[in-house]
């Protein structure tokens, strides 16, 4: 079956340690994206890719980085820079539309905590 | 910049019971999509229903159907003869048609829904 991989499930990071979290998709979907989640404030984009070899920031990039060298894969790293960590990563992958009527697919969520 | 408000953070129905979860939304665009999202307690978010904002009619998904006001901006939720597998969050989204960077998912705050049996 298709769908969307996220791994760890849960990830713990150290003061000044960089992590990464794994988001995996076989939908072949051009489009994908990452996703915070806080309780209260609903989800917020971190970032974006549409096409291979191309990203773009969302709404709270800062402390976060991406790569996209293949259409299946989206790592998300984040960076000691990101004072705040803990919260719930989503990734989401959708076909390429030029009308944007395709909805998004999402994985089951990576959870981060500080150690 | 567009906005989603669910006014309710949490709302309880009896099974088989009717519940309506309301959702409003601010935008200058006449074209757009909004969409509803289930968050069970595995976490992993499922389509429910989307609406495209050139049609009319309302959306229907089996017992999920919306009420969905243009002129308003308004987009609820009605969940017919409810049953346990329901109890989720519920998330509003809106998307814009126009592309670049405001093709993204606008989510709102959530409602949690408690099925009583």
């Amino acid at each position: 079956d298709g769908g969307i991989t996220q791994s760890p499930k849960y990830l713990f990071r150290k003061e000044g340690q960089n992590v990464t979290l794994s988001c995996e998709q076989n939908l072949n979907h051009d489009a994908m994206y990452w996703y915070r989640q806080d309780p209260g404030q609903g989800l917020r984009l971190i970032y974006y890719s549409q096409i291979v070899n191309d990203f773009q920031k969302g709404d709270i990039a800062e402390g976060y980085s991406v790569s996209r060298e293949k259409k299946e894969s989206f790592p998300l790293t984040v960076t000691s820079a990101q004072k705040n960590p803990t919260a719930f990563y989503l990734c989401a992958s959708s076909p390429w539309d030029s009308t944007f009527n395709q909805p998004q697919h999402f994985g089951d969520g990576t959870r981060l905590s500080i150690l | 910049a567009q906005t989603v408000t669910q006014s309710q953070p949490e709302m309880s129905v009896q099974e088989a019971e009717t519940v309506t979860l309301s959702c409003t939304y601010d935008t200058s665009e006449s074209d757009y999509y909004l969409f509803w999202y289930k968050q069970p307690p595995s976490r992993q978010m499922i389509l429910v229903i989307r609406q495209e904002a050139y049609k009319q009619q309302n959306a229907t998904e089996n017992r999920f159907s919306v009420n969905f006001q243009k002129a308003a901006k308004s987009f609820s939720l009605k969940i017919s003869d409810s049953q346990l597998g329901d109890a989720a969050m519920y998330f509003c989204a809106y998307r814009s048609a126009r592309g670049g960077a405001t093709n993204k998912l606008i989510f709102g705050t959530g409602t949690l829904l408690a099925v009583q049996p």
